[in-house]
């Protein structure tokens, strides 16, 4: 597609159970973030890849968070024992080296 | 410690006034800059960035913004809102080719 993809668009989970979340990023992108945006909040960095670069997981908040990204395409981002406080939009970006970021929808994550 | 600050949270403007949002960064080179903007319940959408040359860059929807160096500054404008202009706005940095931090956002209401 043309632009960036994520999904689901939503997700509905409960306490404990560990969620993937998935970006399709623009063909070519060879960068890729994943942020957090808690309700009303700013954008909170949490993850970057970069070629085969080792990631830049500098932002992930605890280890129950992870992400994968195969080559320069698809990437997952892994939520293991969700916490009501993991209730938040999870945006996924993709750029080239130097341009500006194009993010996705976006996927709504809802802990009960 | 390395920033970016939108030093307002919550801006409440008459459609048809001039609007500016204040964005400062705090990273030792000129970074590549960036405004986001975040509609209600959409993706992040650029509206202009700046890389080097002309300090003052224009954007889509009537926006634009000037870099000052000696202020660290990239406050973003627009010389008359119209009510579709209601929405977040993020200011965004970019220190190298690694990085990208976003400030904490600013929020524009347009009143009738």
């Amino acid at each position: 597609g043309a632009g960036v993809s994520q999904s689901p668009s939503n997700k509905v989970t409960e306490k404990g159970k560990d969620v993937e979340l998935r970006c399709d990023p623009i063909s070519g992108h060879t960068a890729l973030y994943w942020y957090r945006q808690r309700l009303g909040q700013g954008l909170e960095f949490l993850i970057y890849f970069q070629g085969n670069s080792a990631p830049d997981k500098s932002g992930l908040p605890s280890d129950r968070f992870s992400a994968e990204r195969t080559g320069e395409s698809v990437s997952t981002l892994t939520i293991q024992r969700t916490q009501q406080e993991d209730s938040a939009v999870y945006l996924c970006a993709s750029s080239l080296i130097i341009s500006e970021q194009f993010f996705g929808p976006g996927t709504r994550l809802t802990v009960l | 410690a390395q920033s970016v600050t939108q030093p307002d949270i919550h801006i409440t403007v008459s459609e048809g006034a001039s609007l500016e949002l204040r964005c400062n960064y705090s990273y030792g080179a000129t970074p590549y800059l960036f405004w986001y903007v975040q509609s209600p319940g959409q993706g992040l959408q650029l509206l202009l960035k700046y890389f080097s040359g002309d300090t003052l860059v224009q954007g889509i929807k009537g926006f634009e913004a000037e870099f000052k160096r000696s202020q660290s500054s990239f406050n973003l404008r627009k010389p008359s809102v119209h009510w579709s202009d209601a929405a977040e706005y993020f200011c965004a940095v970019r220190p190298n080719n690694n990085d990208m931090r976003f400030g904490a956002g600013t929020r524009l209401t347009v009143k009738p």
